[in-house]
This record gives C-alpha cells, structure tokens and sequence, in this order.
C-alpha cells in the first residue's frame, strides 16, 4: 500500500514569513495530492489538490509543488497569519479506492 | 444542508462493551469512509465504501464492522471495545473515489476504559 511521510512534524515561524512542509510518498500510481488543514478541535478541510499532471497550483497564499520523479510534493505558505495555525496532512492516493495520509505538521505563526 | 453528521460527538466506553458510530451525509456521495486520529500517526483508513452495499477493508480494520445499506448512511461498529481503540474517530464522503476532495464530519471522541 502507500506509505506517505510528512516532514516536519512541528514547524514554528514568525507572522508574515513562509512555512513549508515536505511529504514523500512510495506508490508511483499515486496520481492525487491534497492537503488538509486542522484547526484544534475541528474537522480536517480541504486547502489544496494537485494532480499528477500538474507541476504546481496556486490559491492565493498557498502553493503545492510537484515531483513525481522523485516522488514528493510540498505545502508552501506564504506571509504567514496568526488563522494559519493548525496542523497539515498531506495525502496521497493511488489508483484504488485509498487515500493514505501523512502523519501531519502542527504549524504555530507567532505574532 | 448539513454534509456529514456523525452521532455521538463523545462517547465512554468500558472494554468489551459494543457501540456503533453513526455516520450520515446528505451529498448523495458515493465513496464513505471512516478514519482513526491518534496523536502523532494521522488518519488511517478503518474501512470504506464506493456504493451502497458494497464495503472493503482499509488500514487498521480489526475490531471494527461496517454496512452500507443506503447512500446516506455508513455506520462503524466496535465490536467488543479495547483501550487501544480509544480515539477521535472521523467519517468521510466524496462524490466518487478518493481522488476527490473528502468532506469530513465533526468527529467522534471516544474513550475505552
């Protein structure tokens, strides 16, 4: 099955810098990425997606990046804000009906 | 319209009691499934389905039954509760296969004494 790791598992940064987070997975069928967000005591939600036929999406602050050579794709935050304070999961599913995901990053932007 | 509604929000458990977790959407989606959150280890697939009637296991399956009868509702039962089932427990719908944006409940805290 996938095997999906998420680097790193905390990540402290001061307002208005950018946060990256990194995940790599194992299953070359794997053709989809998103990201969720999660804010304490929530549901996860949906920020960002990528599919393998894209290198790169933007939505505003938020960027994800694509390697399907070297099997990983990256979260990029930029000019941080206090409501970005959450924790991350990336995922990756292959051509079955799973979505396997990382083990998450607690983000805290400090004012 | 409501999405995905998941009954109780918490629950007390002792070992060996039985209880099942309720899950309903209202999306008319296709693809259900039900994740454990531990600290530290992300969400991992207990089990999910593409249709009704049919089910399949995913990562962690042992100790837990599912159905699916209709749509709208994909029930998770623990069938004789362990501590280590204790865990916030999340419900998850998309309109097809996982290679779609999943759409999550509010969770399931539940506790094994």
């Amino acid at each position: 099955g996938e095997n999906v790791e998420q680097h790193p598992s905390t990540l402290s940064v001061q307002e208005g810098d950018s946060a990256v987070i990194k995940c790599t997975y194992s299953d070359s069928a794997s053709n989809y990425f998103p990201w969720y967000k999660q804010e304490l005591g929530k549901r996860p939600q949906l920020i960002i997606d990528i599919r393998s036929n894209v290198g790169e999406k933007k939505d505003q602050r938020i960027a994800v990046t694509l390697n399907k050579t070297a099997k990983h794709f990256s979260l990029h935050i930029t000019e941080t804000q206090p409501e970005d304070s959450a924790v991350y999961f990336c995922a990756a599913s292959p051509n079955d009906y799973k979505l396997s995901f990382g083990a998450g990053t607690t983000v805290t932007v400090r004012a | 319209n409501a999405g995905v509604t998941q009954t109780p929000k918490f629950q007390v458990l002792k070992t060996g009691q039985s209880m099942t977790l309720q899950c309903a959407q209202d999306m008319n989606h296709e693809y259900m499934s039900w994740y454990r959150q531990d600290p530290g280890m992300g969400l991992r697939l207990i089990h999910y389905s593409v249709g009704a009637g049919i089910t399949d296991q995913g990562e962690v399956p042992n100790g837990y039954n599912v159905s699916r009868s209709t749509t709208e509702d994909f029930p998770l039962r623990l069938l004789s509760a362990a501590p280590s089932q204790t865990s916030v427990y999340f419900c998850a719908s998309s309109l097809g296969p996982p290679n779609q944006p999943q759409h999550f409940g509010d969770g399931t805290r539940l506790s094994i004494l």
